[in-house]
């Protein structure tokens, strides 16, 4: 059972390039998040997606776009990277509770991808 | 708006000794909890989670947290740490209402265990 998976592992990218990363989950789950993960400052939403077809800002989306492409799919995009970027990403998703939403459920994460922007 | 607040950015224990993490919060309204481990070079996993059932909450691996809303508290505990232990973990805050599962974590607390 594969979970959520993420790639790729490891990217190094000169300011100014572009890059997608791709995420995918098997578990069916309505709702899926992208992370970054900086030192001291635990994880932060960048975007997340509720269900298909919906995608929504966290609390740092600046510099990114996502794409829900179907419901396993949830891609983040950086247009014009920045060293500022440099950071390790966390894909995860979850499932509507009882109550109907994804927050009171258990979130799945990827093993990450470490982007270094130079 | 929701916070988590983890005093201690690591912590250094003894092998067999306690496991005390510490966690505060703010909710404006009742909120879930989590605790998240997350190995080297791993993604997170969960370790427990409050869901307004019973304050005190069993988890993996030996862990356990309490629920203390007088005193906006979700203290991890351990009572005998193993090598294992090792890890980075995470307090998180989810609140009702909201739309898609914003969590919010604290900065994390990483562990070290002594032989």
């Amino acid at each position: 059972n594969a979970g959520v998976t993420q790639t790729p592992k490891f990217q190094v990218l000169k300011t100014g390039q572009s890059m997608t990363l791709q995420c995918a989950q098997d578990m069916n789950h309505n709702s899926m998040y992208w992370y970054r993960q900086d030192p001291g400052m635990g994880l932060r939403l960048i975007y997340y997606s509720a269900s298909e077809g919906t995608t929504d800002k966290g609390e740092v989306p600046n510099g990114y776009n996502v794409s829900r492409l179907n419901k396993r799919e949830f891609s983040l995009r950086l247009e014009s990277a920045a060293p500022s970027q440099t950071s390790v990403y966390f894909c995860a998703s979850s499932e509507k509770g009882e109550l109907g939403f994804g927050w009171e459920t258990e979130a799945f994460f990827g093993q990450g991808t470490r982007l270094t922007v130079v | 708006a929701q916070s988590v607040t983890q005093l201690g950015s690591h912590v250094s224990v003894s092998e067999g000794a306690l496991v005390l993490l510490r966690c505060n919060y703010s909710s404006s309204v009742p909120p879930y909890l989590f605790w998240y481990v997350q190995y080297p070079n791993q993604g997170l996993q969960l370790l427990l989670k409050y869901t307004s059932a019973a304050t005190l909450v069993k988890g993996i691996n030996g862990f356990e947290a309490e629920f203390k809303k007088s005193e906006t508290s979700f203290h991890l505990t351990k009572p005998s740490a193993h090598m294992s232990d090792a890890a980075e973990y995470f307090c998180a805050v989810s609140a009702s209402g909201a739309a898609g599962n914003k969590l919010t974590f604290g900065g994390g607390t990483r562990v070290l265990v002594k032989p």
